[in-house]
Order: structure tokens, then C-alpha cells, then sequence
């Protein structure tokens, strides 16, 4: 099977754009979850999403938006961008198992890094 | 917050075992033990995972303590290539993983 896909690999943008990356998961996972990298906070969760619908959330800002598509592709959006979000940004997939997903293992895709200036 | 401890960093020579300790004195009784790790700037990499039996796959084995309250990741014959990150993880429901800082993992030849 192919593995967690994202795209674009690296992106730089100014103070106060958008952004908007994408991830697709593996064929036959219905759950992608986010998650930001930085040197300072390490890796922390954004959110979750299952069959189209947002089931976690992380303790970030109302700028970092995300949604799923039918197929289970996901998209994050972070409006006005600042300084600090620049980061490794991962998605990661799994079946999305219900009843506390003890065993549902989520796989990573290789991260879109990204450059606020 | 994290739910686990572990140490800073570790350095294992080439061919030997390394051994990762994880504390995790908190874990309740339906929450898994997963292992990741992290080679600079890739996305981690998971490894394996535990409820309470002991694990082994082909890449590592993962002893959990009786009263659950620890674990440890052996890699049986350590490589240049294992150098990097270890993430021990309690895994609190689908969707999030909770990471900690982890342990840097440094295999000298």
C-alpha cells in the first residue's frame, strides 16, 4: 500500500497570508489527524477528523481550520499567518476504530515544512 | 500533557541492544503503549505498540512491567541507521497521540 502522502513538501509564505496544505491518507483509513512541529513545543495535536467530521481537537487558535473530503482526503487551512507558525506541519491516518482505537495505529506522512516571513 | 517520562537522550554503540526506559505511572488499564521515532525532520516512524503482554516484531521488542507503570524498547542490534528521536506514547483514544519529548537515541560506531 502506498503511504500517507502531503503535499506541497515545503512552502514559504509572508505574515498575514493563508495556507492551505493537504494530505492523503492511506487507501482504506478513514481517520487523518494534525499535528504541528516546532524546536520549542515539540509535537503537538491539532485535530481529527473521521468520515468528514471533526471528532478531537488540539488547544490551538481558530486560525487552524482542517476538513475532510468523502474520499478521506484531508485539508488544513492557517489563516493569517504569524511568525510563529512556522513549522513542521504531519498528518497522520489510521482505520479510525471506534471505542478508544486502543490498537488503531496511526502512520505519518513526511510533513510539510513551513517558512513564515 | 505527556503522559510519560523518559530520559533526554541515550547513546548506544554499533551492535549492541539498546534499551529504552518510558514511565508511564498514570496509565489506566484499556490504554496502549506505542513506540515511534522520529529521524530528523521525517515524519515518525511507528514501531510498535502494547496493552500489557510483552511484543516483538521485526524491528524492535517492547517489555511492559507487570503493573504496567513503565516499559522499555529493545532494539536488538543497534545500527547507524537506528539514530534518532524514540517517542514513548500512552495512547488515550483514537485519533491523538499526546507526544513528549522523547529520547535521543545516538548509535556511535
Amino acid at each position: 500500500k502506498a503511504g500517507v502522502t502531503q503535499t506541497p513538501r515545503y512552502l514559504i509564505k509572508t505574515r498575514g497570508q493563508q495556507v492551505t496544505l493537504s494530505c492523503s491518507p492511506i487507501s482504506g483509513h478513514r481517520s487523518v489527524s494534525w499535528y504541528q512541529q516546532t524546536p520549542g513545543q515539540g509535537l503537538q495535536f491539532l485535530f481529527e477528523y473521521f468520515s468528514e467530521t471533526q471528532r478531537n481537537k488540539g488547544n490551538f487558535p481558530g486560525r487552524f481550520s482542517g476538513r475532510q473530503f468523502s474520499n478521506s482526503r484531508s485539508e488544513m487551512n492557517v489563516s493569517t499567518l504569524e511568525l510563529g507558525d512556522s513549522a513542521l506541519y504531519l498528518c497522520a491516518s489510521s482505520y479510525g476504530l471506534a471505542g478508544g482505537g486502543g490498537t488503531d495505529t496511526q502512520y505519518f506522512g513526511p510533513g510539510t515544512r513551513l517558512t513564515v516571513l | 500533557d505527556a503522559k510519560t517520562t523518559q530520559p533526554p537522550s541515550m547513546d548506544c554503540a554499533e551492535g549492541r541492544a539498546a534499551n529504552l526506559p518510558c514511565n508511564h505511572s498514570t496509565i489506566s488499564g484499556n490504554e496502549y503503549v506505542y513506540w515511534y521515532r522520529q529521524i530528523h525532520s521525517q515524519g515518525p516512524q511507528y514501531i510498535i505498540h502494547g496493552l500489557k503482554n510483552n511484543e516483538t516484531n521485526e524491528m524492535a521488542s517492547l517489555i511492559i512491567t507487570e503493573d504496567r507503570k513503565s516499559s522499555t524498547l529493545i532494539l536488538p542490534h543497534a545500527t547507524l541507521r537506528d539514530t534518532a528521536v524514540y517517542y514513548c506514547i500512552v495512547r488515550v483514544g483514537p485519533g491523538k497521540l499526546i507526544f513528549g519529548q522523547g529520547t535521543e537515541l545516538s548509535v556511535k560506531p
